[in-house]
């Protein structure tokens, strides 16, 4: 069974860059068929689905996101990272990876234990 | 976007009791939904895929019906376990996204 653990500053400045990473253990991300992903949780918009993507780098992000988020995948060292540009208080929120399945595609398994991070001054 | 909006937002029940949770979406999904719980400081935690069908593990005290635009979430016999946040959640196609959640609290 795979665990999943989020790492990254709990603190992130506005208009700054938060880089979360998802390391994955109990399995080979290589060997495994899921997609990995990012959702958030904020009080004000309950659950967001971020993006996700797959062990080639193929990645899928949501719209109204796109333009400020990018992950990435390392199957080598059996993690995934997101990176989210230009922050504002807004994206302060709980952050969670979190395995898809491929078939049918947006099923959320499994999930880490998921990360606070608070974007202010 | 396809939109999910559950009611009620909150439901106040005992321990034994039935409840019954709904969500709808915006645009006909087929039976591609699927229903979450969520205890406090936990992720969320899968229960029922494809509308109506049992993840491995979970109780069968609880069920899931609909197809199209409406869906079901059944709890027969409300436990002590069992208060907590429940999602659905779209997967018909991307951007894939979840109700705003019916809190399940103790009478």
């Amino acid at each position: 069974q795979l665990q999943l653990q989020e790492s990254g500053p709990g603190l992130v400045k506005p208009s700054e860059s938060l880089s979360l990473t998802c390391t994955v253990s109990g399995g080979s991300m290589s060997s495994s068929s899921y997609r990995w992903g990012w959702i958030r949780q904020s009080p004000g918009k309950g659950l967001e689905w971020i993006g996700d993507v797959y062990n080639s780098g193929s990645a899928y992000y949501d719209p109204s996101l796109k333009s400020r988020v990018t992950i990435s995948v390392d199957t080598s060292k059996n993690h995934f990272s997101l990176t989210f540009n230009s922050v504002t208080a807004a994206d302060t929120a709980v952050y969670y990876c979190a395995t898809l399945r491929i078939v049918p595609a947006g099923l959320l398994d499994y999930w880490g234990q998921g990360t606070l991070v608070s974007v202010s001054s | 976007d396809i939109q999910m909006t559950q009611s009620p937002s909150i439901l106040s029940a005992s321990v034994g009791d039935r409840v019954t949770i709904t969500c709808r979406a915006s645009q006909s999904i087929n039976s591609w939904l699927a229903w979450y719980h969520q205890k406090p400081g936990k992720a969320p935690k899968l229960l029922i895929q494809k509308a109506s069908s049992l993840e491995t593990g979970v109780p069968s005290r609880f069920s899931g019906s609909g197809s199209g635009t409406e869906f079901t979430l059944t709890i027969s016999s409300l436990q002590p376990d069992d208060f907590a946040i429940y999602y659905c959640q779209q997967y018909k196609s991307p951007p894939w996204t979840f109700g705003q959640g019916t809190t399940v609290e103790i009478k």
